[in-house]
């Protein structure tokens, strides 16, 4: 099993709607959650990070994050041809007493005009 | 300007002739890591730093060397290139290890013919 898991997509939505995006960890200690975008060529970018239990929002961005079920989200509001990219899921695992990030593969959203 | 920064940005080189890719990032950081990034395969972790002098293996070690001899610079030296280290890097940069926000470089595209 893999520590990070996201699904590849792409992920298409039509303009104006709420993209989902879904990430599952497999280390329950872990503390620290990030998404990130990567336009293609480009290096990822911080959108949200999330430390507790529940949603935590900025802007047209919410971040989910449910540790009973290893489970973090980000919906993507009003979504827009500019959000099309790939969303990096990270989350901080233990690793030989170390705190690392380990990212997921990315899911690719394509937001359609 | 807060940034990490890369050099070389495209690099073509043949197999075993040993090369370097700068990073240098001005933020006062403790923390820096490399990353390899491949289709499907997401973002590796290659080998990080948490403080001057003090380096370790990621999860894709082979066939890379690191130094950290200033805390700004965090070179990656491939001393026999083969063409399965053809690949993007990143370079980042964060104040404190995996439960802090990482910072990213432009991007280097290796290509090991």
């Amino acid at each position: 099993q893999k520590e990070v898991e996201q699904n590849s997509g792409p992920l298409s939505v039509p303009e104006g709607a709420i993209a989902s995006l879904n990430c599952t960890y497999s280390d329950r200690v872990s503390q620290s959650f990030f998404w990130y975008r990567q336009y293609s060529g480009k290096s990822p970018e911080l959108i949200m990070s999330i430390y507790s239990n529940g949603d935590k929002e900025d802007g047209r961005f919410t971040a989910q994050l449910n540790k009973a079920s290893q489970y973090v989200s980000l919906l993507i509001r009003d979504s827009q041809p500019s959000d099309s990219a790939t969303y990096l899921c990270a989350v901080n695992t233990n690793s030989g007493g170390y705190q690392k990030v380990t990212f997921g593969i990315g899911t690719k959203l394509q937001v359609i005009p | 300007e807060a940034q990490v920064t890369q050099n070389p940005r495209y690099l073509i080189t043949v197999t075993g002739k040993k090369l370097t890719v700068t990073c240098s990032q001005n933020m006062n950081h403790e923390y820096m890591s490399w990353y390899r990034q491949d289709p499907g395969l997401g973002l590796r972790q290659i080998y990080y730093s948490m403080n001057v002098e003090v380096t370790d293996k990621g999860d894709v070690p082979e066939g890379y060397k690191v130094s950290r001899k200033e805390k700004r610079n965090f070179p990656l030296i491939l001393e026999s290139p083969s063409p399965n280290q053809t690949s993007l890097y990143f370079c980042a940069s964060s104040l404190g290890g995996g439960i802090e926000t990482q910072y990213f470089g432009p991007g280097t595209r290796l290509l090991v013919l």
